[in-house]
């Protein structure tokens, strides 16, 4: 099953700001600005924060960002917070058959 | 507000077919497409496919177009999700999600299921 690759972990101190990297290929996200990425906390639906890249759905915290550079994209959050803990997944539109994909997820945790 | 509620945990033997329904509220429910996402357990999200209720059109993973199918009846706004021939790696935690262009702006709460003899 292909998926865009994301690091398994990813972790800093309140305060801080990290990123989290989501590399495809030049047939998804090298090729549309159709870059989601969803937040799940342990036992929950994941829950959109990005999509068309960089832009955030109403209610979502102006600490998280997106954005891209050829086939990767990318997701910082500014001033981390305790409740920033949590899985996070990329996707992009393929334009192929495949059509849709996920990245393999990062566990974000703060020290 | 836009909430999508799905049926309850399943447990099946292996060969038999599964089929979780999504039901939708707070929008119009042929305007905005249905996609169904997958998570076994300890691992990521998986695409499975979506509908467009308007049309019925839909479109499936690869590896699961054989097996699955989805559905939708507008007169109740409600999403349907089969799938086929069940095997132990079928087991997991199904999401429908609401499809505005290539994003999943809304979720339901997760369907569990399990595939086991």
């Amino acid at each position: 099953q292909f998926a865009l690759t994301q690091p398994a972990s990813v972790s800093g101190s309140p305060g801080q700001s990290i990123t989290v990297s989501c590399t495809g290929t030049s047939s998804d996200v090298g090729s549309f600005d159709f870059v989601s990425w969803y937040q799940q906390h342990p036992g929950k639906a994941p829950k959109l924060i990005i999509y068309d890249v960089s832009k955030r759905p109403s209610g979502i915290s102006n600490r998280l960002s997106g954005s891209k550079s050829g086939n990767t994209a990318s997701l910082t959050i500014s001033g981390l917070q305790a409740e920033d803990e949590a899985d996070y997944y990329c996707s992009s539109y393929t334009g192929s058959s495949t059509l849709y994909v996920f990245g393999t997820g990062t566990k974000v945790t703060v020290l | 507000q836009v909430q999508l509620v799905q049926s309850g945990t399943e447990v099946k033997k292996p060969g038999a077919s599964m089929k979780v329904s999504c039901k939708a509220s707070g929008y119009t429910f042929p305007n905005y497409g249905i996609s169904w996402v997958r998570q076994a357990p300890g691992q990521g999200l998986e695409w499975m496919g979506w509908i467009n209720p308007n049309s019925g059109n839909t479109f499936y993973a690869q590896n699961l177009q054989d097996r699955v199918t989805m559905t939708t009846d507008t007169s109740t706004s409600t999403a349907y999700m089969e799938l086929r021939s069940l095997r132990s790696d079928d087991s997991a935690v199904y999401y429908c999600a609401r499809k505005v262009r290539w994003e999943l702006d809304s979720w339901g709460q997760g369907t569990l299921v399990t595939v086991s003899s």
